[in-house]
This record gives structure tokens, sequence and C-alpha cells, in this order.
């Protein structure tokens, strides 16, 4: 059964640096997410991505963070200064078609900044 | 602002006891909502949705929109139902999460 995959599992980095977190979404999904969860906290929406733009952000997406998909394949996270608080597990999610259908979720990367 | 809230973070049962994770939501519209489950060491999965009624792995959900609730449940729970599991509501395209709740399943 085909599944969202993500890379790295995790990733470790100095604050102030960039880092790219990068998704495979499933092969014909058209629609694509990305979630974040600090440590002990609920699991909250970052972005949605569908035809090459974002469709939707949250207050959370401000610009340090970007999306990007390169190629057929690739859906990535960029933040671009990392901060102390950007600590957390990063979820990637796709759907098919119908924003109402169910998001297929990756295993997630996580992230710590020092 | 639309949300979710789960009252409890850890719900505690024996083998066979009945189980019912509580969620409630505040949502202005028709609602759409999820249960995901997080087993360990696993990604989240959908375990079901209210409009489609299924009961999954013995659990089901019913939409109460006087209450505003969709609390899960289960009969008699089993050791492996032992995981995460997170309310969520559909708002436009994305998720909204309540904190989840963790059920730990004793033998």
């Amino acid at each position: 059964e085909p599944e969202v995959t993500q890379t790295p599992s995790h990733q470790v980095t100095q604050m102030g640096q960039e880092v790219i977190l990068r998704c495979v979404p499933i092969s014909n999904h058209l629609y694509f997410y990305w979630y974040r969860q600090i440590l002990g906290q609920k699991v909250e929406f970052l972005v949605s991505f569908y035809n090459n733009e974002i469709s939707e952000k949250s207050e959370i997406f401000d610009d340090q963070f970007s999306v990007e998909r390169p190629d057929g394949s690739n859906f990535t996270l960029k933040i671009r200064s990392t901060k102390l608080e950007d600590s957390a597990m990063y979820f990637c999610a796709s759907i098919t078609t119908g924003t109402r259908n169910e998001q297929f979720f990756g295993p997630g990367t996580r992230l710590t900044v020092l | 602002a639309q949300r979710v809230t789960q009252p409890e973070k850890l719900l505690s049962v024996f083998k066979g006891a009945p189980v019912e994770l509580k969620c409630n939501y505040s949502y202005s519209g028709s609602p759409e909502l999820f249960w995901y489950v997080q087993y360990s060491r696993q990604r989240l999965q959908l375990l079901l949705r209210h409009i489609s009624r299924e009961s999954i792995k013995g659990f089901t959900a019913d939409l109460n929109k006087g209450e505003t609730s969709f609390h899960l449940k289960k009969p008699f729970a089993q050791e492996e139902d032992s995981a995460m599991y997170y309310c969520a509501l559909i708002e436009t395209d994305k998720l909204i999460f309540g904190t989840g709740t963790r059920l730990q399943v004793f033998p």
C-alpha cells in the first residue's frame, strides 16, 4: 500500500541555520499539507498546497517558512533561520481529490533546534 | 474560532472494559469530524469519520450536534487498542486537532 514518506526522521540543527524537511506524497495525490506538533501540544496546521501554490497558511507559517514542490514527487518545507521554538515533529500529509477526504500522514520528522 | 476539545489526557482501562474517549467541538456550520489514531512508533492514521458511520476495529462515534460532541466508544477494549487518539474536524481543507487522549489498556 502506498505511503507518504518523510526524510530525515530526525534533524538536529543550530539556531539560525536553515533546514529543509522533505516529503514524498502518495503519487496520485494532489493536495499537500504540513503540520507540526510541539512536544506535549496538539498537532497544528501549517500550510496547504495545491496546483503548485499555497492554498492556505496558518499564523505560524510566517516569512521564515516556505514550501516547494521542486519536481513531480517531492514536497519540501524550508525554515530559513531556525529558532528554538521551531523544535517539533513536522508531519507531511496528502490527499487525492476533494479536500474533505482522508489525509494520509507521513511518519514525521523530529526537528531539534539547539 | 473553531476548536476541538479532548478533556482527558490519559484514559486507563482493563482489557474487556468499555471505553469512551470524549471529544467536543465548536464549529459554525456543519462540521465534519474524524478520529485519528497513532499507535506506538507509527504514523497518524484515520480511524473513522462521522459521515461514513462505520465501525472500525469495534470503535464507533456518533455526532451529537445538540451536545457538540463526537465521542469515540468501544464496548470491550483490547490491549492492542493502546494508542494516542486524536479527534479532529475539517475547516476549509485543513484539519483542526484536539490535544489527544492516550488510551492505555491493561491486561
